[in-house]
Formats: C-alpha cells, sequence, structure tokens
C-alpha cells in the first residue's frame, strides 16, 4: 500500500492554457474525489467516482473542468483555459465504500500556478 | 448549512496540551472528523468521533462533542514540535461530501 499518488506534485501554467492532473488511489478503493484548497482555506468538494461512474459534481466544477475515471483506477482531471482563479492546490482522496463513516485517505496534491 | 468554523491559529509551549476547537452547522451531521496536514502534505486523518457520542479518547488525542451547542474540540496531550501543522475539522454532510473548516494553524514553540 503506496497510500495516494498525484502527479505532478506542482504545475505553473499561463492563462489560457490546458492543464491535466492524474490520481492514482489506493489499489482496493473504489470511491475516488476530488478537492480544491486555496490559500487559508480548508478542502472543498469537486467531484467523486464509484468505481468508473461520477457520481456527482459540485456547482464549483465550471464546464472548463472535466475529470475522467476509465475502469475504476486511476483518475484524470483536466482544466481547459485555464484562469488565474483556478490557482489552488487539486487534492484527491480515495476510499472503501464503507457506509456513513467512510474514511478518506488524501494524496500531497497538485499545486496548480496560473499566470 | 455548510459552515464550519474553526480558530485560525494556536500558540502551544512543547510539553503542555493543545486545545483546537471547532464549530459546525449541520445538526444531522452522523460523523465529525480531525484532518492533519504539514507543510506540503496532503490531509491525514486523526481520529473521527460518532455523533451519539460525547468524547473519544485515542493515545494522546482526546475529541469532545456537545451536540447542543455543535461545538467540537480535539485535545493534543503533552504537545511535541512533531505536531506542528494546519488541523481541520470536518463534518459528513452526505453519503458523499465532507465539509471542511477553514484550519487552525498551530505552532509548538520549545
Amino acid at each position: 500500500d503506496t497510500g495516494v499518488s498525484q502527479d505532478p506534485r506542482h504545475k505553473i501554467t499561463k492563462r489560457g492554457q490546458n492543464v491535466t492532473f492524474r490520481c492514482d488511489p489506493i489499489s482496493e478503493h473504489n470511491r475516488l474525489y476530488w478537492y480544491r484548497q486555496t490559500l487559508g482555506q480548508g478542502p472543498e468538494f469537486l467531484t467523486y467516482f464509484q468505481n468508473e461512474a461520477q457520481l456527482e459534481k459540485s456547482r464549483l466544477l465550471s464546464d472548463r473542468f472535466s475529470a475522467e475515471r476509465p475502469k475504476g483506477s486511476f483518475s484524470t482531471l483536466e482544466i481547459q483555459r485555464t484562469e488565474q482563479g483556478d490557482s489552488a492546490m487539486y487534492l484527491c482522496a480515495s476510499s472503501l465504500d464503507a457506509g456513513t463513516n467512510e474514511k478518506l485517505f488524501f494524496g500531497s496534491g497538485t499545486q496548480l500556478s496560473v499566470l | 448549512g455548510e459552515d464550519v468554523e474553526q480558530s485560525l491559529f494556536l500558540s502551544v509551549r512543547e510539553g503542555d496540551s493543545s486545545v483546537i476547537n471547532c464549530t459546525y452547522t449541520d445538526s444531522s451531521s452522523t460523523y465529525l472528523y480531525w484532518y492533519k496536514q504539514e507543510p506540503g502534505a496532503g490531509l491525514q486523518l486523526l481520529t473521527y468521533i460518532f455523533s451519539n457520542m460525547d468524547m473519544k479518547q485515542d493515545q494522546r488525542l482526546t475529541v469532545l462533542l456537545n451536540k447542543k451547542d455543535k461545538h467540537l474540540s480535539l485535545r493534543i496531550a503533552d504537545t511535541q514540535t512533531g505536531d506542528s501543522a494546519i488541523y481541520f475539522c470536518a463534518e459528513r454532510l452526505n453519503d458523499y461530501k465532507l465539509s471542511f473548516g477553514a484550519g487552525t494553524t498551530v505552532t509548538v514553540r520549545a
């Protein structure tokens, strides 16, 4: 068990460019989450997958954002036409679907800076 | 409601106890959590408490829950330099969503 892995750790991009982040969850976990954390704030829910199905998306997730989890394993989060307001830490978490006391295990995050 | 509030900073002397406070708004929350975040790292689950409990102890950590006042606290006994981090309180809103506070930065001084 190597934990939740995210790549890259840091990404600097120019406004208007597209970026893609990858998350590899803990291998036996069937749920995968994306959260966003801005400086001085707690993480905010973006979206989650149960296996390969994307079941819920936050209103924070504009049309420029798309997430996939093909085959129910790793996930990617793509941001198109990045804006300065997209600068944040993007956190991935995974869990077993264990009822109301589900425990999330977080990765170290991808820090995005949009110039 | 989805507002979880925490004090922003706490400074404590090494060896003393730390108490971090949190208030939440959703009285139907079933579980409440404490996470720790060290610089450059993701969030680490420290402990949690079910809403029908008043207290939970786990080694140096004690969680107190006052459901009437929607108040949660985390006490760290014998605080060490390695406890310096940001601590997040979170409430479970539903089957898939946690709502986090803004975090309390704990600084342990020698």
